[in-house]
Formats: structure tokens, C-alpha cells, sequence
């Protein structure tokens, strides 16, 4: 299946310390999403980009669509115990389509 | 309801054997999608309808697989003839308005084991 490419594939972090992961695709997308994924649950919106260039925060978190079309960086701030999981990012591609990247899990040590 | 809620959360089969998933969609939302998702990978795309229609099923990995709505509410996946490399979690997932804001609201999903 198709899939966006993300990195790192894991961090190791001290509680405290800023975090930044990114995605990268081959396609042009229109919509550019980010998701948490929880242990045993189903992913959870985090932010959503619609403007190439856009840059969105939400609390702690700071995500922009790149002006390619093609990438997305996300940024944690001051990271806490409970940033732990898995961090998607989502691509819209055709319309209504959503193609999701590989991940990048996050581990947070006190 | 108040989300989207998947059945059996658990499935164990034969390999051989068919099985039915289903999902109940968050109570007016248009948009339905289906996903698997393999350990420590993300979600990956299967198929999707708006209202009744099946908007696109190009991830569905092959014929034995399909995907119906037929209400426009409650949608079920069905896997014939199961095999183990069918064993994932499947996840099903909704939104007001597919094209709007992109915010899937997603199940607790489905567990599969074939044997």
C-alpha cells in the first residue's frame, strides 16, 4: 500500500527537550495532517495544514506544510511524559483520500 | 453514537475461513473509511464511501476482500476465503465531511488472527 515516508523512525528523549520529526512524499498533496497514536488505540488528530507554506500551532506542537507540497515537518516543545506514542502524518491526495506515513515513535524519559 | 464503534474487537479464524467486520460510524457522518493497520506501521489506505457509495476501493488488496454500506450508516468488511498473511488490525474510521478538514475520527478497530 502506499505510504508517506517519515523520520526519524523512533526517538529517545529527556522529559524536557524539544522534539522535530518530519514526512516527505513523492506526491503533491492538498492537505497535510498530523496524528498521535496511543497504545491499544486509533489515531487522533493533532493539527491539520491546508496552505503550502502554512504554519500551524497548537499548544506545544508547531507543524508546517512545506512549500513544495511534498513534506511536513512536526515540532513538540518542552516535551512531558505523556507526548509518548506514535506520531503520524497523513497526506490528502485525491479527493477524500488519506495516505498515512510510516511513523515516528516517541519515547519520553523523566 | 457517540464514536465509532467496531465489532468483534477480537477475531480469531481458520485460515479458510470468511469473516465479517463491522463499523457504526459517529451517528451523521458522511464519510467512511476502511484501513489495516500491521504493528508498528501506519494505517494503511483500503477503501472509502461517502453516504452509500464506494467511492474508491483501490486498496483493497485483492478480490477477496470487499467493503459494503448499503444504509449509508453501518458498513462491513468481509474477507473471504482468510488467509494468515490477512492477520492486522483493521481499522475503520468517519467524518462529517470527507473533503472539509480531513479529521477522521477512527474506531478502537478490529484484531484479526488467521491460523
Amino acid at each position: 500500500g502506499q505510504q508517506l515516508n517519515q523520520s526519524p523512525q523512533s526517538m529517545f528523549i529527556q522529559e524536557g527537550e524539544d522534539v522535530s520529526m518530519n514526512c516527505t512524499s513523492s506526491s503533491i498533496f492538498n492537505t497535510w495532517l498530523w496524528y498521535k497514536q496511543d497504545p491499544g488505540e486509533g489515531p487522533v488528530l493533532l493539527i491539520a495544514l491546508y496552505k503550502a507554506g502554512e504554519l500551524t500551532s497548537n499548544g506545544r506542537l508547531t507543524a508546517q506544510f512545506g512549500i513544495t507540497r511534498k513534506d511536513s515537518f512536526l515540532n513538540i516543545s518542552a516535551s512531558i511524559p505523556s507526548d509518548v506514542g506514535i506520531y503520524f502524518c497523513a497526506g490528502r491526495w485525491l479527493p477524500d483520500k488519506l495516505i498515512f506515513g510510516t511513523g515516528t515513535r516517541l519515547q519520553v524519559f523523566p | 453514537g457517540a464514536g465509532v464503534s467496531q465489532s468483534p474487537r477480537y477475531k480469531v479464524t481458520k485460515r479458510g475461513q470468511d469473516v465479517a467486520l463491522r463499523c457504526d460510524p459517529i451517528s451523521g457522518h458522511v464519510s467512511l473509511y476502511w484501513y489495516r493497520q500491521a504493528l508498528g506501521q501506519g494505517p494503511e489506505f483500503l477503501t472509502y464511501f461517502n453516504y452509500e457509495a464506494q467511492q474508491d476501493k483501490s486498496g483493497l488488496p485483492n478480490d477477496r476482500f470487499s467493503a459494503e454500506r448499503p444504509e449509508g450508516s453501518i458498513s462491513t468488511l468481509t474477507i473471504q476465503r482468510t488467509e494468515q498473511r490477512d492477520s492486522a488490525m483493521y481499522r475503520c474510521a468517519s467524518s462529517l465531511v470527507g473533503r472539509d478538514t480531513g479529521e477522521l475520527f477512527f474506531g478502537e478497530g478490529s484484531r484479526l488472527t488467521v491460523l
